[in-house]
């Protein structure tokens, strides 16, 4: 099965600077690949997406790039803000709508003001 | 966007009792969702899969007689924790595919945190 790998597992980062996030899969035939934030006691929430015929999207101050050759992709996230405290997971997907998801080990991120 | 509900979002019960869980897609059918648990600083793990019409699919590992998942209709699933146990306390997370049935996105509700005595 899928197996996915993400690091680090905590992140601590000055405001204002940038945070990168990244994952490896080994399953070449998986397709799908989003990033979830999580904050506590809540449940994960989609910030982006990207699919295996891209390599690269942007949303604002995220930011995600695919490399299905070396099948790793990560996360970008530029300007960070306090808010952007929260716990962040990668997973990666394959075949059609309602195929499950394998997730990350999870990323700890603290922006310090 | 498509909203995923749970009910109840905490739960105590003493060990022994058994406990009902419940996860709507509040705007949008879903024959298929997920429930997942999540131990303190851990990662999300796929129990198993709830199919509307016919049987769940269980993860390795997970035992079918202990957390019976019954999918009523296209818009509830529910998870039973059977005669719970404290290592049985965690947080759940049910999941469902977006309505368009074009992609893989899921959506995630808010999470049931189960504590048992």
């Amino acid at each position: 099965g899928e197996n996915v790998e993400q690091h680090p597992s905590t992140l601590s980062v000055q405001e204002g600077d940038s945070a990168v996030i990244k994952c490896t899969y080994s399953d070449s035939a998986s397709n799908y690949f989003p990033w979830y934030k999580q904050e506590l006691g809540k449940g994960p929430q989609l910030i982006i997406d990207i699919r295996s015929n891209v390599g690269e999207k942007k949303d604002q101050r995220i930011a995600v790039t695919l490399n299905k050759t070396a099948k790793h992709f990560s996360l970008h996230i530029t300007e960070t803000q306090p808010e952007d405290s929260a716990v962040y997971f990668c997973a990666a997907s394959m075949g059609a709508a309602g195929n499950k998801l394998t997730f990350g080990g999870g990323t700890r991120v603290l922006v310090k003001p | 966007g498509a909203v995923v509900s749970q009910h109840p979002s905490w739960v105590i019960c003493k060990s022994g009792t058994s406990v009902k869980i419940e996860c709507r897609s509040l705007d949008f059918q879903a024959t298929t969702m997920f429930w997942y648990r999540q131990f303190p600083k851990q990662s999300l793990m796929l129990m198993a899969t709830s199919n509307e019409g016919s049987k769940a699919t269980y993860e390795q590992g997970v035992e079918k007689d202990k957390f019976l998942i019954n999918h009523a209709s296209l818009t509830l699933s529910t998870l039973t924790v059977t005669s719970a146990h404290p290592e049985d306390s965690s947080f759940y997370i049910c999941s469902a595919p977006g309505p368009s049935g074009a992609t893989n996105e899921q959506f995630f509700g808010p999470g049931t945190r189960l504590t048992v005595l």
